[in-house]
């Protein structure tokens, strides 16, 4: 079965720095989703990658799909407070209409 | 526009009850989605309907587990006879089209907090 793993699995930056959030999956990535969770909240859609090589960006988010190595990047500029929380990814199953994800990062800002 | 409705937001109820979770996803999506989440498992997916017909039902854990979508504004998910290891946060997600591969993300509800005792 296809598993998501997520590195690091937790993160304590400064406000202000930068940091690099990983997701490597052990098979063929269908669709690649990146969420974002506050604790205890629900899972917000940050965006989502579905071509190797694409790259997006939400205000000082952005995501890159490096489909060859099965992975994904997930880059947050001069980090803020509000960034705080869990950031999980979620990838398409085989041609399959479901999503599995991975455990997560959790994501602590220091100010 | 409303998201995805859950409820209740949180349970606590004794171990042998009945629990059931609600749903209500955004109007006009095709596909609903309900998940687990814990600390040691992370989130997995427990079924998933397509036009209020279970599709893949592969990740509930037990015959104490069953879910019902009698029509495409609401859906159920019951725990009977539920036991302290069901404790965890039961997510709803729905989606307007194909999910996985089709490029269609899921829009997540706020969860319901179940604890069994």
């Amino acid at each position: 079965s296809q598993e998501l793993e997520q590195s690091p699995q937790s993160l304590i930056v400064q406000e202000g720095k930068n940091l690099t959030i990983n997701c490597t999956s052990s098979k063929t990535l269908y669709g690649l989703y990146w969420y974002k969770q506050k604790y205890g909240e629900g899972l917000i859609f940050l965006m989502m990658l579905q071509k190797g090589g694409e790259e997006k960006s939400h205000e000082k988010i952005t995501a890159k799909l490096d489909e060859k190595k099965q992975q994904s990047s997930l880059h947050i500029t001069a980090s803020q407070p509000s960034h705080a929380g869990i950031y999980l990814c979620g990838a398409g199953v085989n041609r399959d209409d479901k999503i599995i994800f991975g455990k997560g990062t959790r994501l602590h800002i220091l100010p | 526009d409303a998201g995805v409705i859950q409820s209740p937001r949180h349970e606590v109820t004794e171990m042998g009850q009945e629990v059931t979770l609600r749903c209500k996803p955004i109007s006009g999506h095709d596909y609903l989605f309900w998940y687990r989440q814990t600390m040691m498992r992370g989130l997995e997916l427990l079924i998933y309907f397509n036009n209020n017909v279970p599709i893949d039902d592969s990740g509930m854990p037990e015959d104490r587990f069953s879910a019902k979508m009698p029509n495409a504004s609401f859906s159920t998910l019951k725990i009977q006879p539920s036991e302290p290891r069901d404790s965890a946060v039961y997510f709803c997600a729905s989606s307007p089209g194909k999910g996985g591969w089709g490029n269609q993300p899921q829009h997540f509800g706020d969860g319901t907090r179940l604890s069994i005792l």
